[in-house]
């Protein structure tokens, strides 16, 4: 069974930094796209970002709100999956879920962990 | 920046058949997705590629898609499908997914 488990979250104060990690099991991670979305409260889901797989380039991308403040790696020796989060804002504040992507021509995203929850708050 | 519109609500009587719509500029271009979330659950898959269905999802589910505009309908709608329903696609360009605001669905 595809496992993906969120942690890490917590309170922030603004300006500071946090590191989410998702641990992943139950799949080959080595060969998975993995991304992360959030979801502020009451709010819709929001791409964060995406790293591929090493093999096909190991490259990242990420939404333009977090462009070049959210830093995505990943462990393929742990099966782990992380968020780096610096500069935060209080709108960042939400719950943040690792997930796996497929596909092209839109892709998919499937399926999700449970989720960790950021606050973003003096 | 790129959106998909959806209605923020749609209503049916159990057993009716509800549709959700999803409409964006690249939706000619780009497969759709569409994620049932329950409150304080992760999304979940149930539809991909416009009108592919996974493994475990009910047969009321089914995606269609006309120009710049796709449809989820639920067909025979339970009270076990009152959610929050999102879509999902790529800007034109393929680069970056995108979320529609969600649709609340209401069954009773």
């Amino acid at each position: 069974e595809v496992q993906l488990v969120e942690s890490g979250g917590g309170l922030v104060k603004p300006g500071g930094s946090l590191r989410l990690s998702c641990a992943a099991s139950g799949f080959t991670f080595t060969n998975a796209w993995m991304s992360w979305v959030r979801q502020a409260p009451g709010k819709g889901l929001e791409w964060v970002g995406r790293i591929i797989s090493k093999t096909d380039g190991g490259t990242t991308d990420y939404a333009a709100p977090v462009t070049g403040r959210f830093t995505i790696s990943r462990d393929d020796s742990k099966n782990r999956l992380y968020l780096q989060m610096n500069s935060l804002k209080t709108e960042d504040t939400a719950v943040y879920y690792c997930t796996i992507f497929y596909g092209v021509r839109g892709g998919w995203f499937d399926p999700w962990g449970q989720g960790t929850l950021v606050t973003v708050s003096s | 920046s790129y959106e998909l519109t959806q209605p923020p609500s749609v209503s049916v009587s159990p057993g009716q058949t509800a549709r959700i719509t999803c409409s964006g500029d690249a939706l000619s271009k780009q497969y759709a997705s569409w994620y049932q979330q329950k409150p304080g659950q992760a999304p979940v898959l149930v539809i991909y590629r416009d009108n592919e269905r996974p493994s475990g999802i009910p047969e009321r589910f089914s995606g269609s898609t006309s120009g710049t505009t796709v449809t989820l309908t639920i067909s025979g709608a339970q009270a076990e499908d009152e959610a929050d329903y999102h879509c999902q696609s790529a800007d034109i360009s393929g680069t970056s997914p995108v979320f529609g605001g969600g649709t609340k669905l209401t069954v009773l």
